[in-house]
């Protein structure tokens, strides 16, 4: 059974401070990892995908590495901004068995950057 | 990247009343949408996954027949809450993979989500 953890579970910083979030799953048998941001109340913003077959991906001052093997990968913030502060969640595409696959998400950081 | 809107936003009815949320997927087609619930301060739980044409697949413990997903056309997928109940009340967002970029692999796109709180 698939498990995604997400530590911390709440962050506190000032801003101008360079974030790591990590997120870990169980099992290695993976398609790809997402991570998203979701504002309060709101849907879920993509942030960044990372394939399986991919060691890291970047956009602008976000930077995701992926380790299938010791199913691990980390969000890396740089120079936090309040804007950043949101709930940011780790999600594994997962392979079944029949080829059936689903994404299964971590609780989640929720990140507060204060000025 | 790819818009996925959902309607309504938040929605408050009546204990014993059915709501109707739609999801659609405003400039790709996608054959496949998926619908998730959230509760406070918790992640997403995967619900059922809405197939274009045919029967949506629900995950183990959701009720089918209190669940209703209709998936008719390759931009629109419906989930009706039948007979709601306080218990139902939640957040539900669906979410759509644009079948042209990457197929399995591609990204997920995701709604604003709906609220839903039954009195």
């Amino acid at each position: 059974k698939q498990e995604v953890t997400q530590i911390p579970a709440a962050l506190s910083v000032p801003e101008g401070e360079n974030l790591v979030l990590n997120c870990s799953f169980t099992d290695s048998a993976i398609y790809n990892l997402q991570w998203f941001r979701q504002d309060p109340g709101k849907g879920l913003t993509s942030l960044l995908l990372i394939q399986s077959s991919q060691r890291e991906q970047t956009s602008g001052r976000l930077n995701a590495s992926l380790d299938k093997s010791s199913g691990r990968s980390t969000l890396y913030i740089a120079a936090s901004q309040p804007g950043d502060s949101a709930t940011y969640l780790c999600a594994v595409r997962t392979l079944f068995s029949g080829g059936y696959n689903k994404l299964i998400f971590g609780a989640g950081t929720r990140l507060a950057v204060h000025p | 990247g790819a818009v996925v809107s959902q309607h309504p936003s938040r929605v408050i009815c009546k204990s014993g009343t059915s709501v109707k949320i739609e999801c659609r997927s405003l400039d790709f087609q996608a054959t496949t949408m998926f619908w998730y619930r959230q509760f406070p301060k918790q992640s997403l739980m995967l619900m059922a996954t809405s197939n274009e044409g045919s029967k949506a697949t629900y995950e183990q413990g959701v009720e089918k027949d209190k669940f209703l997903i209709n998936h008719a056309s390759l931009t629109l997928s419906t989930l009706t809450v039948t007979s709601a109940h306080p218990e139902d009340s939640s957040f539900y967002i669906c979410s759509a993979r644009d079948i042209t970029s990457g197929g399995m692999a591609g990204e997920l796109f995701f709604g604003e989500g709906s609220r839903l709180t039954v009195l």
